[in-house]
C-alpha cells in the first residue's frame, strides 16, 4: 500500500471550515484513499473513503486532485467535538483476502473555540 | 446496541500472567482485527482473521494468539505477560463485499502490566 504524508498538527476554529490535507504522491490505480479519525480514548472512526472522484458524506468531503497524488478532507463546519487525529490510509480494495489497515502517524487537529 | 464490544474496559496484571481480552461484532461482518497502539499513540496491525485466512503481523510474539470462536468473536489471548505489552488494544472489524464504511472499531481495552 502507497505511503501517505500529512502535517502533525493543525489548528482550526470553531465554525470554520477545517481543511486537512494528504500527500500519496505513489498511489496506484486501485488504491483507494481513505479517512479515519481517533478522537481522544475511543476507537478510531471511518469518515469517508474515495478513488478518484470527489465524495461527500453526512460527516465530511474528499477532494482528491485529477493526478490522485493529493487529496484533501473537509469538515464544512468543524466543532469541538471534531478534535482528534486524522489518518489518510491509501489502501487497495480487496474483496479477497483479509486486507489489513496500516495507520501512519495522522494530523492531531484541534477545534478552537 | 454497541456495534464492536470489548471486554474488558481496563485490565491491570503483573508481569507473567496469561490474560485475554474479548471482542464481539454485531455488524455480521466477515473479518476481525487487533490492533495495538502504544503510549507514542502509533496504531499498529496485529492480526486480521476471516474464516479462511489469518494474517499475523510478523513482529507479534507467539505469547499473543487469536482464538475465534465463531464469526462474531475474535478474542486475544497473552501468555507471559511482558511491561512492554501495557498499552491500549483495539478490535475491529470489516465486510469484504462492503466498502462503504470502512472498519468499525470498539473502544479499546488498556492493559497495563506491573
Amino acid at each position: 500500500d502507497a505511503k501517505t504524508t500529512q502535517p502533525p498538527s493543525m489548528d482550526c476554529a470553531e465554525g470554520r471550515a477545517a481543511n486537512l490535507p494528504c500527500n500519496h504522491s505513489t498511489i496506484s490505480g486501485n488504491e483507494y484513499v481513505y479517512w479515519y479519525r481517533q478522537i481522544h480514548s475511543q476507537g478510531p472512526q471511518y469518515i469517508i473513503h474515495g478513488l478518484k472522484n470527489n465524495e461527500t458524506n453526512e460527516m465530511a468531503s474528499l477532494i482528491i486532485t485529477e493526478d490522485r497524488k493529493s487529496s484533501t478532507l473537509i469538515l464544512p463546519h468543524a466543532t469541538l467535538r471534531d478534535t482528534a487525529v486524522y489518518y489518510c490510509i491509501v489502501r487497495a480494495r480487496s474483496s479477497g483476502s483479509a486486507r489489513q489497515l496500516t495507520f501512519g502517524s495522522g494530523t492531531q487537529m484541534t477545534v478552537l473555540p | 446496541d454497541t456495534a464492536v464490544s470489548q471486554t474488558p474496559k481496563y485490565l491491570v496484571t503483573q508481569m507473567g500472567n496469561d490474560k485475554s481480552i474479548k471482542c464481539e461484532q454485531n455488524l455480521g461482518h466477515d473479518t476481525m482485527y487487533w490492533y495495538k497502539q502504544d503510549s507514542k499513540k502509533f496504531l499498529k496491525i496485529m492480526f486480521s482473521y476471516n474464516n479462511k485466512e489469518l494474517i499475523i503481523n510478523e513482529t507479534v510474539p507467539n505469547r499473543f494468539s487469536p482464538k475465534s470462536p465463531d464469526k462474531a468473536h475474535l478474542n486475544l489471548h497473552i501468555n507471559s505477560l511482558e511491561l512492554g505489552d501495557s498499552a491500549v488494544y483495539f478490535c475491529a472489524s470489516s465486510h469484504r463485499g462492503q466498502f462503504n464504511y470502512g472498519y468499525t472499531f470498539g473502544s479499546g481495552t488498556r492493559l497495563t502490566v506491573v
